[in-house]
Parts: structure tokens; C-alpha cells; sequence
């Protein structure tokens, strides 16, 4: 069965400081991998994915995260943070080998960047 | 948001009651969800449909049904044997292959 786990509830960072966000999966086969935003009350809006090739994969708003196979992480970065990056952020994973595009989703991340 | 709305924003609930939630959308995408998102546990998900007139049980389907009639809609019901309905709701789409899903804007539905 294919899992993901965000280790951290909440992350806190001053704005202009680089920011990480942890994710680890597991899958029995080869993941897709994804990154999406959520602001409060609102949907979820996607930042990036991984499918394959290169293990450095740049989204939207100058995220960017790094696929490490050997250690299954996805770690969501940005080189500098922005108080507007303030949000709910939740890692997502599918096996490529599953045949159809169900999605499971980590418990999220609260990025809280302050002024 | 775009390409999927979700009605209504808001939705009270008497208990016993039954309450359908709305989603469409105009990406042309076969697939569709629902999740039911709680504080704290993330998105789980409820009903998946791959195709119009198919529909599959999610992880926690107790409670709720669904149609899939037309490619554009996907109508989640609420019935009174949902225990603990009150959550936010959101639907989303998928094409094919490795795409993203789209996700709407939520409804949050509260049981008085």
C-alpha cells in the first residue's frame, strides 16, 4: 500500500529565509509524486509534480522540491520565503504501476512565515 | 478553482436530513472525487469515478452516494447515516495519465 508522511504539523520560518517542507513516501513500484497549496477555507492548488527525470523539479510561486529515490523524500523548497507563502501544504503520492490516478495524501504542513 | 465549482459555499444540515453537494466541471476530464477533509487528518477520500456511469467506494464511503451521469457533474449525497458529517467537502478532476488533479473551492457543511 502506498503511504505518505509530512513529519512536521507546523513549520516556522522568518520571511527572506529559505524554507523546506519534509514529505517521505512509499510505494511498492515507481511514485508520482505531488505538491499542492491550500489557503483557508479554499481548495487545493497545485504547485508541482514529479514524474520522472530530473530529480530537481521547479513549480509555481518559486517553489521547487527534490525527488531523492534512496531515501523516498520529496522535500517542497524555496530560496526565500514570502509572508504571502503563509498556508496548508500537503505532499501527495500515486504508484505508477496502479492503473488509475488515486491519490494519497499526507496529514499537510502549516507554514507560518513571519514579517 | 478554475475549470470546477462546487455549491453550495456553505451548507447547514438538521440531523436525519439528507444533503446533496454539487460539482462540475468544464476541463473534459473522465475522472472525478470526492474527499472529505478533517483538521488534522488530511484528505481522505470518499467516492472516485474513472468514467461517467462508474463509480468506485474510497477509503470512507459509509454514508455517502454518488451519480456520475454526466462527464461534467458529480453529485455527492450525505445521508442521514453519515455519522459525523460535519467537514469540509471538495471534489476534483484528473486527465489522464500523470495529471494533476484540479481541486474546487470546498463546501463546508456543519449538522446543527
Amino acid at each position: 500500500a502506498q503511504s505518505v508522511a509530512q513529519p512536521e504539523d507546523q513549520v516556522n520560518v522568518a520571511e527572506g529565509n529559505p524554507l523546506t517542507v519534509k514529505c517521505t513516501y512509499s510505494v511498492s513500484g515507481n511514485p508520482y509524486l505531488f505538491w499542492y497549496v491550500q489557503y483557508p477555507n479554499r481548495g487545493l492548488q497545485f504547485l508541482l509534480k514529479y514524474i520522472t527525470g530530473d530529480n530537481l523539479v521547479k513549480g509555481s510561486y518559486g517553489f521547487e522540491a527534490e525527488f531523492n529515490k534512496s531515501q523516498t523524500s520529496f522535500h517542497l523548497k524555496k530560496p526565500s520565503a514570502l509572508v504571502s507563502d503563509s498556508a496548508l501544504y500537503f505532499c501527495a503520492v500515486r504508484d505508477q504501476n496502479t492503473g488509475f490516478q488515486k491519490l494519497v495524501f499526507g496529514t499537510g504542513t502549516r507554514l507560518l512565515v513571519s514579517p | 478553482d478554475g475549470g470546477i465549482t462546487q455549491s453550495p459555499k456553505y451548507l447547514f444540515r438538521k440531523e436525519g436530513q439528507n444533503v446533496t453537494l454539487s460539482c462540475e466541471q468544464n476541463l473534459n476530464h473522465d475522472a472525478m472525487y470526492w474527499y472529505r477533509q478533517d483538521p488534522g487528518q488530511g484528505l481522505r477520500l470518499i467516492y472516485y469515478s474513472q468514467i461517467v456511469n462508474d463509480f468506485q467506494k474510497g477509503d470512507i464511503a459509509e454514508g455517502y452516494s454518488v451519480s456520475r451521469e454526466k462527464k461534467e457533474s458529480f453529485p455527492l449525497t450525505v445521508t442521514s447515516a453519515q455519522k459525523n458529517p460535519t467537514a469540509f467537502y471538495l471534489c476534483a478532476s484528473s486527465g489522464p495519465m500523470a495529471n494533476e488533479q484540479f481541486f474546487g473551492p470546498g463546501t463546508r457543511l456543519t449538522v446543527l
